[in-house]
């Protein structure tokens, strides 16, 4: 089955205890990108990737990073979470940019205290 | 000014009903635009994307774009309790690795 796969799906942390959210793709997409979900503000891009090696900031990079070191796999990094990273984030893949749509992740709710 | 402004609902309405979901924009650079839909506890799901002004059908829903206003419409038939879910606009424009942006969504609940 074509998926997008993440994990963990339910996370709840200290501030500053660095921590990683896996992604992951079977369907062969070049392009994944990261997505944060906050009430009334919908869904912000944090990150994006166009290929193996090549990542970018999206609208809301701050306190976050990634990697981009194979192409099924795009983890996000919170080297030091803060409380106002608490979110509902979502990984996503597309073969066309966006143009052909999105396949997204179940999602990951993370609790930062 | 967001780029994108979709009105968050909610909407409630009764099985059966015609339910009309919009978006405004203000960047006449969007090129394709797209609807998605969003379950509790799910990621969004791709309902339909177009690129050109006028109407789409996929069974039940339809998609129109009027790129001289600026907005897009979301309409549904025959609307059923599954319908219910929060609504995502979203619209693509040419920046180098084609930007998305989404809309807040509107939350719908059709009642039985």
């Amino acid at each position: 089955e074509a998926q997008v796969t993440q994990n963990p799906r339910y996370l709840i942390t200290v501030t500053g205890k660095k921590l990683t959210v896996t992604c992951s793709q079977n369907m062969n997409h070049e392009y994944m990108s990261w997505y944060r979900q906050d009430p009334g503000l919908g869904l912000r891009q944090i990150y994006y990737s166009m290929n193996v090696e090549v990542t970018d900031k999206g609208d809301v990079p701050e306190g976050y990073k990634v990697s981009r070191k194979e192409k099924r796999n795009f983890p996000l990094i919170l080297e030091s979470p803060s409380p106002n990273q608490t979110s509902l984030y979502f990984c996503a893949s597309s073969l066309d940019r966006g143009i052909d749509g999105y396949t997204f992740g179940s999602g990951t709710r993370l609790t930062v205290v | 000014q967001k780029e994108v402004e979709q009105d968050p609902g909610p909407l409630s309405v009764p099985e059966g009903a015609i339910v009309s979901l919009n978006c405004t924009y203000s960047n006449s650079a969007f090129q394709y635009f797209m609807w998605y839909r969003q379950y509790s506890r799910k990621g969004p799901e791709l309902l339909m994307y177009t690129y050109s002004s006028g109407n789409k059908e996929d069974g039940r829903f339809t998609a129109q774009v009027d790129k001289s206003s600026k907005y897009i419409s979301l309409f549904i038939r025959d609307s059923q309790p599954s319908d219910s879910a929060t609504y995502l606009c979203a619209m693509i424009y040419r920046s180098g690795y084609n930007k998305l942006i989404f809309g807040a969504g509107t939350r719908l609940a059709v009642h039985p």
